[in-house]
């Protein structure tokens, strides 16, 4: 069985400043990887997912995350963040190939203080 | 709009109640998943329908649970006798392929 790790559980950051959210997985198997978004009192959104070829994946805010097979790992990166990406994100791993249900992290509190 | 709905939004109910919510996916998937999200937590699989078989049960589903998708498009989940423990955001989601997309969720509070 798949499982993921998020390490932090809320991460406070300036505005402009870099961030990085990391997510670490574990799978016997190959995996795709997802990050999701969920702003305050809405449901999840796809921010990114990886399935096969170019391991870093962007996504259309600035955010990308690059897919660390070895580390097992696909943190999420932003150069620099805006007031209005405060948020909780969750990581999330599936099977390659088998059945279409992700397992998500804990999530982490991204927080942007002006 | 043609994202996927849930109703009610919110709910509250008394220890021992049925409840039930709704789930209106995006109407050309196939495909429609039920979680539950807690407090600081990611959300948790329940169950999955493909088209309007259920095809995978999670085992956080007991037997007050049930789930429904009769012709393959929206889908309800019921709970029984509920209790305190059941208070969470009960999320649907829909999708084809490698996606899913989300709906706002249903807010239940046990009370």
């Amino acid at each position: 069985a798949q499982s993921v790790t998020q390490l932090d559980s809320q991460v406070p950051v300036f505005e402009e400043a870099p961030v990085e959210l990391r997510c670490n997985y574990s799978s016997s198997v190959s995996v795709y990887l997802f990050w999701y978004v969920q702003y305050p009192n809405q449901g999840l959104q796809l921010l990114l997912k990886y399935l096969s070829g170019s391991t870093l994946v962007e996504s259309i805010n600035g955010f990308e995350a690059e897919f660390n097979k070895s580390q097992t790992s696909f943190h999420l990166r932003k150069p620099s963040v805006h007031i209005s990406d405060t948020a909780e994100y969750f990581c999330a791993v599936r099977i390659s190939g088998g059945s279409y249900i992700p397992t998500f992290g804990r999530g982490t509190s991204l927080i942007v203080h002006p | 709009d043609t994202g996927v709905s849930q109703n009610p939004r919110h709910k509250i109910t008394k220890r021992g109640q049925n409840v039930t919510f709704r789930c209106d996916p995006i109407s050309e998937h196939n495909r429609l998943y039920w979680y539950r999200q807690t407090l600081g937590q990611g959300p948790e699989f329940l169950t999955y329908f493909q088209n309007e078989a259920q095809l995978e049960k999670s085992r956080l589903l007991s037997d007050r649970f049930s789930a429904e998708r009769p012709k393959g498009s929206f889908s309800t989940l019921e709970i029984q006798r509920t209790e305190q423990g059941d208070s969470a955001m009960y999320l649907c989601a829909s999708g084809m392929d490698n996606e899913q997309f989300f709906g706002p969720g249903t807010r239940l509070t046990v009370l």
